[in-house]
């Protein structure tokens, strides 16, 4: 499947504190992308990370990429309360389709 | 630019009814994807648009869902008859190039609920 999977499912933090969400996938890929969604809310893309990259900023996220292990982690720095929302990693492969998992619920308490 | 819309945004209806939503991408975006999205989950596809090809439809339950896609532009989704299992949310996305290559852009989405 070409689904990634977003661990933990639920992180609650404190503002200030960092956050770190994983995703884990099976088949290779050309790049992977990352995706917050607020609540009644469409996607918004965040980052994407070609395969052949390790690591990639933008701002308070840092997204790196180890395709040995089939996985990425997504890091926000300085948490603030309006990063609450689901986040949700996207794999894609040539001829894939972006297909979402379930994603990981940040709280973040003022 | 303008994003991708997408109409109505609330929708209630009886189950067995038929109800269509529509949507239209960013201009000049050749890809154009349907997903479906129950509460407390992902969003699921069920549909993409390569242009006014399909490319995938394996998730859409084409018993009773139906989409189209007018001159590679606007598209439409349909489901003729509702069922409860049908209440959830409609994402509407395009991206410039093909799947995955460059980043997608979502609608606000449309509300379903069947009672």
């Amino acid at each position: 499947s070409q689904q990634g999977e977003e661990d933990p499912q639920a992180l609650s933090i404190q503002e200030g504190e960092n956050a770190t969400m994983n995703c884990s996938y099976k088949t290779s890929i050309n790049n992977l992308q990352w995706y917050r969604q607020n609540s009644g809310r469409g996607l918004v893309h965040l980052i994407l990370i070609r395969s052949n990259e390790r690591e990639k900023h933008s701002g308070r996220l840092r997204v790196t990429l180890d395709t040995s292990k089939k996985s990425s982690s997504l890091l926000i720095t300085a948490s603030r309360a309006a990063d609450t929302a689901s986040y949700f990693c996207a794999p894609y492969n040539q001829g894939g389709k972006l297909i979402f998992g379930q994603g990981t619920e940040l709280s973040v308490k003022p | 630019e303008a994003g991708v819309a997408q109409s109505p945004r609330y929708k209630i209806i009886e189950k067995r009814q038929s109800v269509a939503f529509w949507c239209n991408p960013i201009s000049g975006h050749a890809t154009l994807y349907w997903y479906q999205q129950i509460l407390g989950q992902g969003p699921k596809l069920l549909i993409q648009f390569q242009n006014n090809g399909v490319v995938d439809d394996s998730q859409l339950p084409k018993d009773r869902f139906s989409a189209e896609r007018l001159k590679g532009v606007d598209s439409t989704l349909k489901i003729q008859p509702a069922k409860l299992e049908d209440s959830a949310v409609y994402l509407c996305a395009s991206s410039l190039l093909g799947t995955g290559n460059t980043e997608a852009f979502f609608g606000q989405g449309t509300r379903l609920t069947v009672v």
